[in-house]
């Protein structure tokens, strides 16, 4: 099983500002793929990188695969109160389940 | 499209009480899941099922059973439930063509709490 570390754990930010969370791993990955989840609902699916190296944009959000396919990140730019949930970023294992990190919670607050 | 509907959303039990969670699918997906949630520990896969009459063990089992009995449906029973039980439950499918980079769908979740 693959561990997924992301970091922080928690980020409260103003409106406006820039954020960046993380997903770490010893393990290399097929791909990786990050969601997001609100209060009261499953998580939903933002993006998925699988080739090093690659950069995919989703309007203010910005994800990144690192070239060693061990790590990625997301940043977003100008945060707003919509961007407030959990996002979770999970590892295809090749044999049918995705292992899931423990999330960063983000409050961004008006 | 109702996508992946659960059932029930929310339940109490008493310790020791027996249960089903259902989990219904439209999309004709091949694959599907249920996971737990707790607070810190992210989403940790209980069993899953590639297929009709198939199922596997996931990272944390104990204390679970499943059923795929039909295609569209994955059944997860809690025997004799346990406090450390508590947790908010996921159901998620995808289409199993491609097991790898394929999105997973998933349910509004079923909040349990056992006294």
């Amino acid at each position: 099983t693959q561990l997924l570390e992301q970091s922080p754990q928690f980020l409260s930010i103003q409106e406006g500002e820039n954020l960046t969370v993380y997903c770490n791993s010893s393990s290399v990955f097929s791909s990786l793929q990050w969601y997001r989840q609100e209060p009261g609902e499953g998580p939903v699916l933002l993006v998925t990188v699988v080739t090093g190296g690659e950069v995919k944009k989703l309007k203010r959000l910005t994800f990144q695969f690192g070239d060693a396919r061990k790590d990625s990140s997301l940043h977003i730019t100008a945060a707003q109160p919509g961007d407030t949930g959990l996002y979770l970023c999970a590892a295809d294992s090749g044999y049918s389940t995705l292992t899931f990190g423990k999330g960063t919670m983000l409050l961004v607050s008006p | 499209n109702a996508g992946v509907t659960q059932t029930p959303k929310f339940r109490v039990l008493k310790t020791g009480q027996s249960m089903t969670l259902l989990c219904a699918q439209d999309m004709n997906h091949e694959y599907m899941y249920w996971y737990r949630q707790d607070p810190g520990m992210g989403l940790r896969l209980i069993h899953y099922s590639v297929g009709e009459g198939t199922t596997a063990k996931g990272e944390v089992p104990d204390g679970y059973n499943v059923s795929r009995l039909k295609k569209q449906n994955f059944l997860l029973g809690l025997e004799s439930a346990a406090p450390s039980q508590t947790s908010v439950y996921f159901c998620a499918s995808r289409p199993g063509r491609r097991p790898t980079n394929e999105k997973l769908f998933f349910g509004s979740g079923t909040q349990l709490s056992v006294l």
